[in-house]
């Protein structure tokens, strides 16, 4: 990935539980993005946070951005097995332009 | 909600054939990014366009060109295809310009026999 790393590559959890994912970047940013891809489909975009902000809730997703560690992570509560799909970071980190974090592959379980 | 729209979904390509990619961008959307994603791969950016000049250059390879259109929307051109243009085209909008959220269209899966 250009940009930076997310953690796990891959996460197989059972229906109900949570699901954390991390993305680290590299460079500033001014906002940052995560994005669902169910398999060889589109994106579809979840959740903007912005560089002034530490927390962000939308329904049953959590995303955190920590600026001094150029990370974020993104929870999912009460997964479901719709929930199936790869989750990806973007950071806005030079101009307009995303810069995708290599993606985590989630497998909910029912 | 009207969504950005690519066509074709799915197209079939010899080597060394041409390509022709079409993105139709939410209306009002002033800017429109092209992103390539190889098998198993993160999306990669390789051009975008702001009120139809050219905003921002990524990997674009020089057998590649883009441009948007007085309507918005934005073709990419693809000449001499190689085996490893064989990916999901992404075509996204957004307005202001970006540094806003970036909305994605379905794609479009070129395979290059």
């Amino acid at each position: 990935s250009q940009q930076g790393e997310e953690d796990p590559q891959a996460l197989s959890i059972q229906e109900g539980e949570n699901a954390t994912m991390n993305c680290s970047y590299k460079t500033s940013i001014n906002n940052l993005q995560w994005y669902r891809q169910n398999s060889g489909r589109g994106l579809v975009h979840l959740i903007l946070i912005r560089s002034n902000e530490r927390e962000k809730h939308s329904g049953r997703l959590r995303v955190t951005l920590d600026t001094s560690k150029k990370s974020s992570s993104l929870l999912i509560t009460a997964s479901r097995a719709a929930d199936t799909a790869s989750y990806f970071c973007a950071t806005d980190a030079s101009g307009n332009k995303l810069v995708f974090g290599a993606g985590t592959i989630l497998r909910v379980k029912s | 909600a009207a969504g950005v729209i690519q066509s074709p979904r799915h197209l079939i390509k010899e080597k060394r054939e041409t390509a022709t990619l079409k993105c139709y961008p939410i209306p009002r959307h002033d800017t429109v990014y092209w992103y390539q994603q190889g098998p198993g791969q993160d999306p990669q950016f390789l051009i975008s366009f702001y009120e139809k000049m050219q905003s921002d250059k990524g990997s674009i390879p020089d057998r590649f060109s883009a441009q948007q259109f007085s309507d918005y929307h934005s073709e990419l051109n693809m000449s001499s295809l190689e085996l490893g243009d064989s990916a999901l085209y992404f075509c996204a909008s957004s307005s202001m310009g970006g540094r806003v959220t970036q909305y994605f269209g379905p794609g479009t899966r070129l395979t290059v026999l």
